[in-house]
């Protein structure tokens, strides 16, 4: 059965400091997804990795993967009160279907001045 | 905005009730899935269909089924509801082939009482 963990899964962070989120999945996988969720809203697509060694980067984020040490990190830089929401990542699995997304329990992101 | 409608936004019911939720995917998609969100349990995947037929399913209960129609719309139906039924319901569609995007609508939050 596939799982996904997430730590931290709460993260108090100032303003301008750097952090990062790990994400780790039990089985081969082959794509990676970090979805950004606020407070009572639907979750918004960050970064979708599809191989081993992918680097993605939007704005003060970027994603990673490791498909060898299943793992993926969300590196947040110089952090700002807008980034405070939920970071989800989330794991496909094998072939055929597109479906299956498996989730990790989130990470509560909050930015204090 | 995805381009996934979801209706109602809003949804309070009494127990044992039956509950019909409704999404449309982005123009185009073929490939529908609902995802349940609670605090317990998360994020999980309930059920896929594409082009009508159900591809893949999760964690689904049996009082819960789903069905996609001709003109591409979903519909899941929730039947003998329970308190622990009460959570945000997700739909999200992906185009049929290339991209592994999935767009999640705004989700319809039920309230079992």
């Amino acid at each position: 059965e596939l799982k996904v963990e997430q730590n931290p899964l709460f993260l108090s962070m100032q303003e301008g400091k750097n952090y990062t989120i790990y994400c780790n999945y039990s089985t081969t996988s082959d794509r990676l997804y970090w979805y950004r969720q606020d407070p009572g809203k639907s979750l918004e697509s960050l970064f979708v990795l599809l191989s081993n060694g992918a680097v993605k980067q939007e704005g003060r984020l970027m994603a990673s993967l490791d498909t060898k040490a299943r793992l993926s990190t969300l590196h947040i830089t110089a952090a700002v009160h807008d980034l405070s929401a939920t970071y989800f990542c989330a794991v496909g699995t094998i072939g055929g279907s597109q479906g299956n997304l498996i989730f990790g329990k989130g990470t509560k992101l909050s930015v204090k001045p | 905005d995805s381009g996934v409608t979801q209706t109602p936004k809003h949804l309070i019911t009494a127990t044992g009730q039956r509950v019909t939720l409704r999404c449309s995917p982005r123009s185009g998609d073929l490939s529908v899935y609902w995802y349940q969100q609670s605090l317990d349990q998360g994020l999980q995947f309930l059920i896929q269909y594409y082009n009508g037929e159900e591809r893949a399913k999760g964690n689904i209960l049996e009082r819960f089924s789903a069905q996609q129609f001709p003109d591409l719309h979903s519909e899941l139906n929730l039947s003998s509801l329970e308190l622990g039924d009460s959570a945000l319901y997700f739909c999200a569609s992906s185009p049929s082939t290339g991209s592994y995007e999935q767009y999640f609508g705004p989700g319809t939050r039920l309230t079992v009482t």
